[in-house]
């Protein structure tokens, strides 16, 4: 069966600073991978998502993520974090069935 | 831009009772889903739904649940009978198809509270 994990369950930073957070998957085969946000009292919006070509992938509000297929790693990064982007973010994947498998999530604040 | 919505936003009820999610999907999306989140815990799948199918389900959606799509802009999720294990979050989510490459667009979630 497809898992996701996500190491870092909290993360806590301050403005500007770089952020990096970690999901590894378990799956063999071909993989579809996803980050969603979750602001708060938002509902789920997705930030960005690989499904082939160029393993870095670019998403909404500077965010990027790297597919590193030897490492089953999909890992969220942004240069530098605002106080805006404080929210809980999942990592998600699809193999070819139509459910997501999500990742327990990560809350980042970021402080002023 | 188009978004998922849900009714109500919070729902109390008691062991036992019956209750009914309300969920709008884009009005376009043929793909129709629903996922819960217990508090604390992760944002799991129940069921996928398509021409008035289901054409996915987990181990959680036993008989106590089914989903219906009563008009052409509903989607229900339905508890026959509530446990306090049922107390969570619970997501619905569309898209246009069904590939593994598509977005499931998210609502903001109905917090159930089994008492």
């Amino acid at each position: 069966a497809q898992s996701v994990s996500q190491h870092n369950h909290h993360v806590i930073l301050s403005e500007a600073a770089s952020l990096e957070l970690g999901c590894n998957y378990s799956y063999g085969g071909t993989v579809n991978l996803f980050w969603y946000v979750q602001y708060p009292g938002q509902h789920l919006q997705l930030l960005l998502k690989y499904f082939s070509g160029d393993p870095l992938v670019k998403g909404i509000k500077g965010f990027e993520a790297e597919f590193i297929k030897s490492k089953f790693s999909f890992n969220l990064r942004k240069p530098s974090v605002q106080w805006s982007d404080t929210a809980e973010y999942f990592c998600a994947v699809k193999s070819g069935f139509q459910k997501l498998v999500f990742g327990t999530g990560t809350r980042l604040l970021v402080s002023p | 831009e188009p978004e998922v919505t849900q009714t109500p936003s919070h729902q109390v009820t008691q062991m036992g009772q019956e209750v009914i999610l309300r969920c709008v999907p884009i009005s376009n999306h043929l793909y129709f889903y629903w996922y819960r989140q217990i508090l604390g815990q992760k944002v799991e799948f129940l069921v996928s739904f398509y021409n008035n199918e289901i054409s996915e389900k987990s181990e959680i959606f036993d008989d106590q649940f089914s989903v219906e799509r009563p008009d052409g802009s509903n989607f229900t999720l339905k508890i026959r009978s509530t446990k306090l294990e049922d107390s969570a979050m619970y997501f619905c989510a569309s898209s246009e198809e069904a590939l593994s490459t598509d977005t499931q667009y998210f609502g903001p979630g109905t917090r159930l509270t089994v008492l």
